[in-house]
């Protein structure tokens, strides 16, 4: 089974902070995604990436970036957190080189930001 | 840009009934189209997925249909039962992503 791990299910942390959140994936899957999920607005996609180093925009990147130099490995960071950036924040990953494949998602880290 | 319109965003009802839910999006161009289902405290989980050369699939108590010239498709459970309580999302693919739909909350009553 494909398993995507988010390094933490609940973090808190101050406004101006910068921060981190990290997945990981065992499946050597090509694809990896961030996405915010919010009561009323379903999963929203942030950043993706393709291939090791490479990242793309999603529909919501403003406030975030994202690193990915190993290909099991994809990091989301707040540049300097906003209130407005408390979230449920979820990682996927799928195989090959498109968007016809099923994603497979971590269980979530919870992010409130003070 | 491709839109998906899930209805409804909640629905009860009684074990042993049947339950819909349906999705519209604007992308002709989409050709995959997955469901998932979130409980408490995990991340969404693929239940079943439909591509555009294919009208229909059925996987036990669950199955989807897809209407490609209405642009619609629909997630059907049978036999309801407790247990398939959670939040549902529907997705469709749009060039080098997918979009998802707001999500419905079923609740299966005993």
């Amino acid at each position: 089974d494909v398993k995507v791990t988010q390094s933490s299910r609940y973090l808190v942390k101050r406004t101006g902070e910068k921060v981190f959140l990290e997945c990981v994936q065992d499946m050597d899957h090509e694809n990896m995604f961030w996405y915010r999920q919010d009561p009323g607005l379903g999963l929203r996609l942030i950043y993706f990436s393709y291939d090791v180093k490479m990242k793309e925009k999603g529909d919501i990147p403003e406030g975030y970036s994202v690193s990915r130099e190993k290909k099991e490995r994809f990091s989301l960071i707040l540049e300097s957190a906003s209130t407005n950036q408390t979230s449920m924040y979820l990682c996927a990953s799928s195989f090959g080189s498109s968007s016809n494949q099923p994603q497979h998602f971590g269980d979530g880290t919870r992010l409130s930001i003070l | 840009g491709e839109n998906v319109e899930q209805h409804p965003s909640t629905l009860s009802v009684q074990e042993g009934d049947s339950a819909v839910i349906k999705c519209t999006y604007s992308d002709s161009a989409s050709n995959y189209f997955p469901w998932y289902k979130q409980e408490l405290g995990k991340g969404p989980q693929l239940i079943i997925d439909i591509r555009s050369n294919v009208g229909e699939k059925k996987d036990q108590r669950i199955a989807v249909t897809l209407n490609k010239t209405a642009k619609h498709f629909s997630l059907h459970i049978t036999e309801t039962q407790p247990e398939d309580s959670a939040v549902y999302f529907c997705a469709a693919s749009s060039s080098d992503k997918l979009i998802f739909g707001t999500g419905t909350r079923l609740q299966v009553f005993p």
